[in-house]
C-alpha cells in the first residue's frame, strides 16, 4: 500500500500523560498537513511541514503540542499533558509541490484519541 | 476569518435521485475540495478545482469563483454513496496551504 499512513490508529490515555502520533506520507510528497477533527465538526488545520521545515502553524496548536518532521520523510505530532478536550482524530495528509504548485492532498485513517 | 458554510447539514434521499450539495466560503481561495468521509474517519479527496467544472463518473463538482460559491452533484445516487462529504479552501495570497473545512454533509441514500 503506497498511501499515506498513520499509528497508532487508536490511542487512549489518562489525562496528564503524553501520547506521539506518527504519519508516513506518500513516499515522493514533500509536504505534510496535520489536522484534527472533532466529533460532528469538519477538520481543523494545524500544522504544515515543507520538506523538513515546519512552515505554518495554527493557533489551535498550543504549547502541549509539538510536531516534527526531522529528515522531510515521516513526522510525528506530540500531546504533552494531555487534556479530555484533546479527544479527536488525528489526521494527517501529504501533497507534493511538484512544478511549484499547489496539489491535491492525500490522507491518510488518522489516529482517533481518547483521554480519559 | 475564512468560513466555510455547507448545506443542507443533513440530507436524506432514495436511491436514484439526483443530489445537491453547496458550499460557500467568505474570501478569496487558490482551491477548493471536495471531500468523502466514511464512517470510521478515512477521508478520499474527490475533487480539486480553482474554476468552472469537474467530472469523475457519476459525481460532478462546479465552482464560481466570483459568488464565491461552489456545488457538488451526484448523479443516480446508490446506498454505496452514503458518507460525510466536505468542502475545504486553501486561501489565495501568498504561501498558506493548511485548509479550512465545512463542518459536512451527512449524506443517507436509501434503497
Amino acid at each position: 500500500d503506497t498511501g499515506v499512513s498513520q499509528n497508532p490508529r487508536h490511542k487512549i490515555t489518562k489525562r496528564g500523560q503524553n501520547v506521539t502520533f506518527r504519519c508516513d506520507p506518500i513516499s515522493e510528497h514533500n509536504r505534510l498537513y496535520w489536522y484534527r477533527q472533532t466529533l460532528g465538526q469538519g477538520p481543523e488545520f494545524l500544522t504544515y511541514f515543507q520538506n523538513e521545515a515546519q512552515l505554518e502553524k495554527s493557533r489551535l496548536l498550543s504549547d502541549r503540542f509539538s510536531a516534527e518532521r526531522p529528515k522531510g520523510s515521516f513526522s510525528t505530532l506530540e500531546i504533552q499533558r494531555t487534556e479530555q478536550g484533546d479527544s479527536a482524530m488525528y489526521l494527517c495528509a501529504s501533497s507534493s509541490s511538484q512544478g511549484g504548485h499547489y496539489n491535491e492532498q492525500f490522507f491518510g485513517p488518522g489516529t482517533r484519541l481518547t483521554v480519559l | 476569518k475564512n468560513e466555510v458554510e455547507q448545506s443542507p447539514q443533513n440530507l436524506t434521499a432514495q436511491e436514484g435521485e439526483f443530489i445537491t450539495i453547496n458550499c460557500s466560503y467568505s474570501v478569496g481561495i487558490s482551491a477548493l475540495h471536495w471531500l468523502q468521509q466514511h464512517p470510521g474517519g478515512g477521508i478520499v479527496s474527490l475533487f480539486m478545482l480553482s474554476s468552472g467544472k469537474k467530472k469523475h463518473g457519476r459525481l460532478i463538482a462546479t465552482i464560481n469563483i466570483q459568488e464565491k460559491h461552489s456545488s457538488l452533484h451526484i448523479t443516480a445516487s446508490h446506498p454505496r454513496d452514503s458518507a460525510v462529504y466536505i468542502c475545504a479552501v486553501r486561501e489565495s495570497g501568498g504561501g498558506a496551504d493548511g485548509l479550512t473545512f465545512g463542518k459536512g454533509t451527512h449524506l443517507i441514500i436509501q434503497p
